[in-house]
């Protein structure tokens, strides 16, 4: 299966840090990945994770990686009103017939309250 | 600049019209993919194509068609067959396969702005 879920909404204080959790169910995925998107925009590439690796920092975003239990977050530490948008997880996947894809889970929509 | 550019911003059409989306890059990418986003469904895969007069169904295909004539230009067609086409269409382009480099500069799917489809 290729499902790939999130919660729909998290509202944080400026200024705190936010979580925000993504389980997937393919355990062949390669590494998986962050994407923003802020408003009526594409999506753009935060950060990403190999799946031997359990923990990777980049100045205020920090990724978790359990692949036991085939469960991702992305940590924002001092969450700021720019950080507002809709943000996903996403899975790479070897295709059957060759190439690659990205599976997309639904989405956060994190909102930041001053 | 390099970049995904996709027109128009909003399309509006009729019910039982075809409509075509456009998507251009000038990165030099192989592979390029449209998908289709809706409220708390996330993005799905309509079609993907790996290279030149090449393409494959995603996960949704019924109801869309596409080409890939030119490596620069992959269009996206919405069938009067599409039962609910009204969404936000995002196309995006990667490197290509992975090589023997980094699998993430391979990987890395770059988006275009989107186009806002509205059925009438």
């Amino acid at each position: 299966g290729e499902d790939v879920e999130q919660s729909l909404f998290l509202s944080v204080r400026e200024g705190d840090s936010s979580v925000i959790n993504c389980t997937y169910t393919d355990s062949s995925s390669t590494y998986l990945y962050w994407y923003k998107q802020e408003p009526g925009a594409g999506l753009q590439l935060l950060t990403y994770i190999f799946s031997n690796m359990d923990m990777k920092q980049d100045q205020r975003l920090t990724v978790l990686l359990n692949k036991k239990d085939k469960h991702l977050s992305l940590r924002i530490a001092d969450t700021q009103t720019g950080d507002s948008a809709i943000y996903f997880c996403a899975e790479y996947l070897i295709l059957t017939g060759g190439g690659n894809k990205l599976t997309f889970g639904t989405g956060t929509q994190l909102k930041v309250e001053l | 600049d390099g970049g995904i550019t996709q027109s128009p911003k909003y399309l509006f059409r009729k019910e039982g019209q075809n409509v075509t989306l456009s998507c251009e890059q000038n990165l030099n990418h192989d592979a390029m993919y449209w998908y289709r986003q809706d409220p708390g469904q996330g993005l799905r895969l309509i079609y993907y194509s790996q290279i030149v007069n090449d393409f494959q169904k995603g996960d949704i295909a019924e109801g869309y068609s596409v080409s890939r004539e030119k490596k620069e230009s992959f269009p996206l067609t919405v069938t009067s067959a599409q039962k609910n086409p009204t969404a936000f269409y995002l196309c995006a382009s990667s490197m290509g396969p992975p090589g023997d480099g980094d699998p993430i500069s391979y990987n890395e799917q770059f988006f275009g702005p989107g186009t806002r489809l509205t059925v009438l």
